[in-house]
C-alpha cells in the first residue's frame, strides 16, 4: 500500500489549494478515504472522510463550508480543495486508506499559511 | 461533536517497562475506538480497532480495552520502537475527533 500526497505549498491568507494524494497497493474505487491534519507542534485533527463510491463525505465543523473532498476512480488519486485559506490551515495534511478507522497513512503535504 | 480526551498528556517510561495510556470520550461511542501510534518520521501506525482488535502484525505486547466512554491501550515491556505519541480516535459519529494525543517517552 502506498499513499502519496502532494499539493502542498505556501500561500497566501483567502487562497486556495487542492491537495491530491495518489495511491496504489489496494483497490481504490472500494475503499473510503480520509484526510487529516496537524499544525506544527500540534495533535491530529480529523479534516474529511468519503466513501468508496463518493456519494457520501463529511467534514470536521472546522473546515466545513470552505473544503471539498472527491476522488478520481480512473486515477487512483484522491483530492482536497481547500479554500478562503487562514493562518489556522497550516500544517501536514495526510491522506489515509479507510473512512473510519484508516489502516493505512502518507507522510503528509505541508500546507503553509502566511501574507 | 464528539470530545475525546487522553491522559496522562506524558508518560515517562523505562524500557521494559509497562504503560497505561487512558482515553475518555464525551459521549458513549460503543467501542468505535482506534488507537494510533506517531513516530518522527513515519506513518501514522494503526494498533488497535474496535476498542481491543489489534491490527495486522502489531505485537501481542498492545492490548485495548474498555467500553462506553473509557477506554485503554496498555503497553506491556515497551520496546525502543514503542515510543512516541499515541492517538485515540472515535468513529461512533461524524464528525470523527482525535484525542489530544499522549507522549510516551523514554525515562
Amino acid at each position: 500500500v502506498q499513499l502519496l500526497e502532494s499539493g502542498g505549498e505556501w500561500v497566501q491568507p483567502g487562497g486556495s489549494l487542492r491537495l491530491s494524494c495518489g495511491v496504489s497497493g489496494f483497490p481504490f474505487r472500494d475503499t473510503g478515504m480520509t484526510w487529516a491534519r496537524q499544525a506544527p507542534g500540534k495533535g491530529l485533527e480529523w479534516v474529511s472522510g468519503i466513501s468508496k463510491s463518493g456519494d457520501e463525505t463529511y467534514y470536521a465543523d472546522s473546515v466545513k463550508g470552505r473544503v471539498t473532498i472527491s476522488r478520481d476512480s480512473s486515477k487512483n488519486t484522491l483530492y482536497l480543495e481547500i479554500n478562503s485559506l487562514r493562518a489556522e490551515d497550516t500544517g501536514l495534511y495526510y491522506c489515509a486508506k479507510g473512512w473510519k478507522y484508516p489502516d493505512s497513512w502518507g507522510q503528509g503535504t505541508l500546507v503553509i499559511v502566511s501574507s | 461533536e464528539i470530545v475525546m480526551t487522553q491522559s496522562p498528556a506524558t508518560l515517562s517510561v523505562s524500557p521494559g517497562e509497562g504503560a497505561t495510556l487512558s482515553c475518555r470520550a464525551s459521549q458513549n461511542i460503543a467501542s468505535n475506538l482506534v488507537w494510533y501510534l506517531q513516530r518522527p518520521g513515519q506513518p501514522l501506525r494503526r494498533l488497535v480497532f474496535h476498542a481491543s482488535s489489534r491490527s495486522a502484525d502489531i505485537p501481542a505486547r498492545f492490548t485495548g480495552s474498555g467500553s462506553g466512554t473509557e477506554y485503554t491501550l496498555t503497553i506491556t515491556s515497551l520496546q525502543s520502537e514503542d515510543f512516541g505519541i499515541y492517538y485515540c480516535q472515535q468513529y461512533k459519529d461524524w464528525p470523527l475527533t482525535f484525542g489530544g494525543g499522549t507522549k510516551v517517552e523514554i525515562k
